[in-house]
């Protein structure tokens, strides 16, 4: 079956430090790939997508690369701001439009 | 623009009771979703709906129900609760066909304790 590995949190970093956050998958097709945020006590919402291999996916300064060959989708941003604190969720989608999350991985920034 | 509201934000349930937890959305999005969000375990979905009148079962259904009468309203039943059922509770939807398909919006949550 479709399933998405993430790293295990949480990840501490300093402010304006470089984020990585790995995410692998393993599904059958073409799926598309997902990052979504949850901030403390709100639902998550869609940070970034790709939906072929290669796409590139970024928003508020966060991006992340579709790569096939490695089934890897990982989060990475340059400078790091408190308000980054938040929980990340990779996703992978196969078309039956129910999205398959992975654990999750919190991430603590600190001043 | 309200997008998807669920209520109640948290309740604390006895062994063996039932309640509904209430879901809906105001931006006529075909599918609906329930996750289940446990510490450390992701989401499950428990159940999914493709439009009104059409449900489907998810990867953790036992011990629920759902309805969708309305395209608006995608209500989960529990019937008996019990403490494995303790967990925080996402609906969300989507548009479900074209460009941005399968793109989630989320409610806020609701916190579920069986004691």
């Amino acid at each position: 079956g479709n399933s998405v590995t993430q790293m295990e949190g949480p990840v501490t970093l300093s402010e304006e430090a470089f984020l990585t956050i790995n995410c692998t998958y393993t599904a059958t097709g073409y799926p598309s790939l997902f990052w979504y945020v949850q901030y403390p006590g709100e639902g998550l919402q869609l940070l970034l997508k790709a939906t072929k291999a290669d796409d590139k996916g970024s928003n508020k300064g966060f991006e992340a690369t579709y790569r096939k060959e490695t089934t890897s989708f990982h989060l990475e941003k340059g400078s790091v701001q408190v308000s980054d604190s938040a929980v990340y969720f990779c996703a992978l989608d196969t078309g039956r439009r129910a999205l398959t999350f992975g654990s999750g991985t919190r991430l603590q920034v600190q001043p | 623009n309200a997008g998807v509201t669920q209520t109640p934000k948290f309740r604390i349930l006895k062994i063996g009771q039932s309640m509904t937890l209430q879901c809906t959305q105001d931006m006529n999005h075909n599918y609906m979703y329930w996750y289940r969000q446990d510490p450390g375990m992701g989401l499950k979905l428990i159940y999914y709906s493709v439009g009104a009148g059409i449900t489907d079962k998810g990867e953790v259904p036992n011990g629920y129900n759902v309805s969708r009468s309305t395209t608006e309203d995608f209500p989960l039943r529990l019937e008996l609760a019990a403490p494995s059922q303790t967990s925080v509770y996402f609906c969300a939807s989507s548009y479900g066909e074209g460009v941005g398909a399968n793109v989630l919006t989320f409610g806020a949550g609701s916190r579920l304790t069986v004691l």
